[in-house]
């Protein structure tokens, strides 16, 4: 099994701040996809990246998928109440979706 | 609406005796998974179907059987439970190329 580490495991800011979340392995992976998990709830896929070197925006929140497709970032800009939630990387080593490693997850919370 | 139904919610069952938890998805996918999803791990796959009557072991099969006569259903069973199979369950399906999964919105399962 391929391993992919999150950092940081815990995340707690103000609304307004800046955050960056860190997805690394020492594998390459074909594709990575970052989902949003909120309690109770399962998770629901944010974006896929399949390009070394590829970025993709959503509104606040920018993805990057390393050079070597062994690595991604998500940064969030002006983080809200909203986007508190766990944010778990997952990557898909052959691009067959049967063989999908998840990362331990970031727990992000966002105060008021 | 396009889903993935998970049954039961919760569950509260004792050592050794047989469940299962079942898992429908209405959206046509070939591709169907379960994981288990424990603090700090992330989410671990169990088993997966690439198809009606093709099953394989993910990572963590062991305790664990499933079976895939139709293309919509997808039942996890625990012949005899134990606690260490206490844990959140997460079913999960794909479309072509399998490369995003779509989640239920899982199962508490604790076994005393």
């Amino acid at each position: 099994t391929q391993l992919l580490e999150q950092s940081p495991q815990f995340l707690s800011i103000q609304e307004g701040e800046n955050l960056t979340v860190y997805c690394n392995s020492s594998s390459v992976f074909s594709s990575l996809q970052w989902y949003r998990q909120e309690p109770g709830e399962g998770p629901v896929l944010l974006v896929t990246v399949v390009t070394g070197g590829e970025v993709k925006k959503l509104k606040r929140l920018t993805f990057q998928f390393g050079d070597a497709r062994k690595d991604s970032s998500l940064h969030i800009t002006a983080a809200q109440p909203g986007d508190t939630g766990l944010y778990l990387c997952a990557g898909d080593p052959n691009n067959a979706g049967n063989m999908l490693t998840f990362g331990g997850g970031t727990r992000l919370m966002v105060k008021p | 609406e396009a889903q993935v139904t998970q049954n039961p919610r919760y569950l509260i069952t004792v050592t050794g005796k047989k469940l299962t938890v079942t898992c429908s998805q209405n959206m046509n996918h070939e591709y169907m998974s379960w994981y288990r999803q424990d603090p700090g791990l992330g989410l671990r796959q169990i088993y997966y179907s690439m198809n009606v009557e093709v099953t394989d072991k993910g990572d963590v099969p062991e305790g664990y059987k499933v079976s895939r006569k139709e293309k919509r259903n997808f039942p996890l069973i625990l012949e005899s439970p134990s606690p260490n199979q206490t844990s959140l369950y997460f079913c999960a399906s794909s479309p072509p190329p399998f490369s995003e999964a779509f989640f239920g919105q899982g199962t508490r399962l604790t076994v005393v």
